[in-house]
């Protein structure tokens, strides 16, 4: 099964919002809410910072909000702060118990 | 505190075999699925295999599925990864994560290098 299609990069200054996509198809973004976001600083463990779709984790900023409309999941960071600055990665449960990841997109704070 | 803590990495010849645990602590091991996960050096993350609270399901990426064996201990609050036939491709850093469907706690990873 071929990842989840993410742009490699997005940037934006400080205080803008900036969102990431994040493509699959009907059988994996598509059809299940188990959609979720990871944040990745550099020689760190990813961490998650959205579930199901929409959901924050505890002690995640409210400044971080998923969506997802058909095969398409975004991520949006409004209010960008330098600490933002990592890499996303996307997941989707894909059946079988199988979790499939994005390539990534490495967010540049401007 | 949730803390999972990977080791048994290191460098290995292609063809050998190599065995990772993940020690976990600050929560109910056995009320969770596990999963692995790695990343290859400056590329994306990759899932390996998860298994059910109890043992009774495992499930593999195709990537490894007929090398790789997942296996837990409840009484030791332990996850394993045997890893057999290695690859120069399975070079990354491996990561145990507790699994609901989401990745929510995951260790600091441990490297895995197969080089001649």
């Amino acid at each position: 099964q071929s990842a989840l299609t993410q742009p490699p990069s997005a940037s934006g200054s400080p205080g803008q919002s900036v969102t990431i996509s994040c493509t699959g198809t009907s059988s994996d973004v598509g059809d299940y809410k188990y959609v979720s976001w990871y944040q990745q600083h550099p020689g760190k463990a990813p961490k998650l910072m959205i579930y199901e779709v929409s959901k924050r984790p505890s002690g995640v900023p409210d400044r971080f909000s998923g969506s997802k409309s058909g095969n398409t999941a975004s991520l949006t960071v409004s209010g960008l702060q330098a600490e933002d600055e990592a890499d996303y990665y996307c997941s989707s449960y894909v059946g079988s118990n199988n979790l499939l990841f994005g390539g990534g997109t490495k967010l540049t704070v401007l | 505190e949730v803390q999972l803590v990977e080791s048994g990495g290191g460098l290995v010849q292609p063809g050998g075999s190599l065995r990772l645990s993940c020690a976990a602590s600050g929560f109910t091991f056995s009320s969770y699925w596990m999963s692995w996960v790695r990343q290859a050096p400056g590329k994306g993350l990759e899932w390996v295999a998860n298994m059910k609270q109890d043992g009774s399901e495992k499930y593999y990426a195709d990537s490894v599925k007929g090398r790789f064996t997942i296996s837990r201990d409840n009484t030791k609050n332990s996850l394993y990864l045997q890893m057999n036939s290695l690859r120069a491709e399975d070079t990354a850093v491996y990561y145990c994560a507790r699994d609901a469907r989401w990745l929510d706690y995951w260790g600091q990873g441990t490297l895995v290098t197969v080089s001649s």
